[in-house]
C-alpha cells in the first residue's frame, strides 16, 4: 500500500536522550514535513524540505534536527536541548505539482514521552 | 498566510448536515482555503480546497462567500465517524507550510 509509515507509534525515553523519530514515504512525494502537536492545540511545523538534501527550518525548529538523504525519508532527531519533547509528532510528505498549492499527507504520528 | 477563526466546539446530530464556519477576512487574493480533519491521536486528513468558487467531494461540500472572507465546510450526513476536529487553513500558493489554528471540535450525536 502506498502512504506513509511512522515508528513507533508510542516512545518512552529518559531526559537528556536524544531519540530519533522515523518517518518514511512511498508515495514518491518531493516535500516532507515535520508537525509537533501538544494536547488540545493545532499543528506547529518544525522543520520541512522540498527537495533531497535540503531541509529548513519551521516555526520550532530549537532542539531537534532532521536529514533528508533519500527522498522516501525524514528522519527527525529530538535532541536533549528540546525544553519539553514530550507531544504527538506528525511527518507529512507532499508532491510538488507546481499547480496549485498541494495538498498534505499525513502519517499516524508517534507519541513521545520523556521521563 | 491570513488568520483563519474557527469556533471551538460545534454538536451534530447524526444524519443532520454539519455546517462548519471559518472566517478569514484578511485572506489574499492568492490564498487557498483548505479544510483538514483529526481524529482523536491520528493524523489529519485531507477533506477539500477551493480558491473562490464552491467546492464538492465524495467527502463535503466548500461554499466561498463572494469576498472570500468566510467559509462554510458542509458534512451533508455527518455519521459518528465524522467526529473530529476540523481545521481550516488559507494559504498561498508558494510554499506547502500549513499553518494549523485551533481547529473546531464537531461531536456527532446519536
Amino acid at each position: 500500500d502506498g502512504g506513509i509509515t511512522q515508528s513507533p507509534k508510542y516512545l518512552f525515553r529518559k531526559e537528556g536522550q536524544n531519540v530519533t523519530l522515523s518517518c518514511e514515504q512511498n508515495l514518491n512525494h518531493d516535500a516532507m514535513y515535520w508537525y509537533r502537536q501538544d494536547p488540545g492545540q493545532g499543528l506547529r511545523l518544525i522543520y520541512y524540505s522540498q527537495i533531497v538534501n535540503d531541509f529548513q527550518k519551521g516555526d520550532i525548529a530549537e532542539g531537534y534536527s532532521v536529514s533528508r538523504e533519500k527522498k522516501e525519508s525524514f528522519p527527525l532527531t529530538v535532541t536533549s536541548a528540546q525544553k519539553n519533547p514530550t507531544a504527538f509528532y506528525l511527518c507529512a510528505s507532499s508532491p510538488r505539482t507546481g499547480g496549485s498549492p498541494d495538498t498534505q499527507y499525513f502519517g499516524p504520528g508517534t507519541r513521545l514521552t520523556v521521563l | 498566510d491570513a488568520k483563519t477563526t474557527q469556533p471551538p466546539s460545534m454538536d451534530c446530530a447524526e444524519g443532520r448536515a454539519a455546517n462548519l464556519p471559518c472566517n478569514h477576512s484578511t485572506i489574499s487574493g492568492n490564498e487557498y482555503v483548505y479544510w483538514y480533519r483529526q481524529i482523536h491521536s491520528q493524523g489529519p486528513q485531507y477533506i477539500i480546497h477551493g480558491l473562490k468558487n464552491n467546492e464538492t467531494n465524495e467527502m463535503a461540500s466548500l461554499i466561498i462567500t463572494e469576498d472570500r472572507k468566510s467559509s462554510t465546510l458542509i458534512l451533508p450526513h455527518a455519521t459518528l465517524r465524522d467526529t473530529a476536529v476540523y481545521y481550516c487553513i488559507v494559504r498561498v500558493r508558494a510554499g506547502n507550510m500549513l499553518t494549523f489554528g485551533g481547529g473546531t471540535r464537531l461531536m456527532v450525536k446519536p
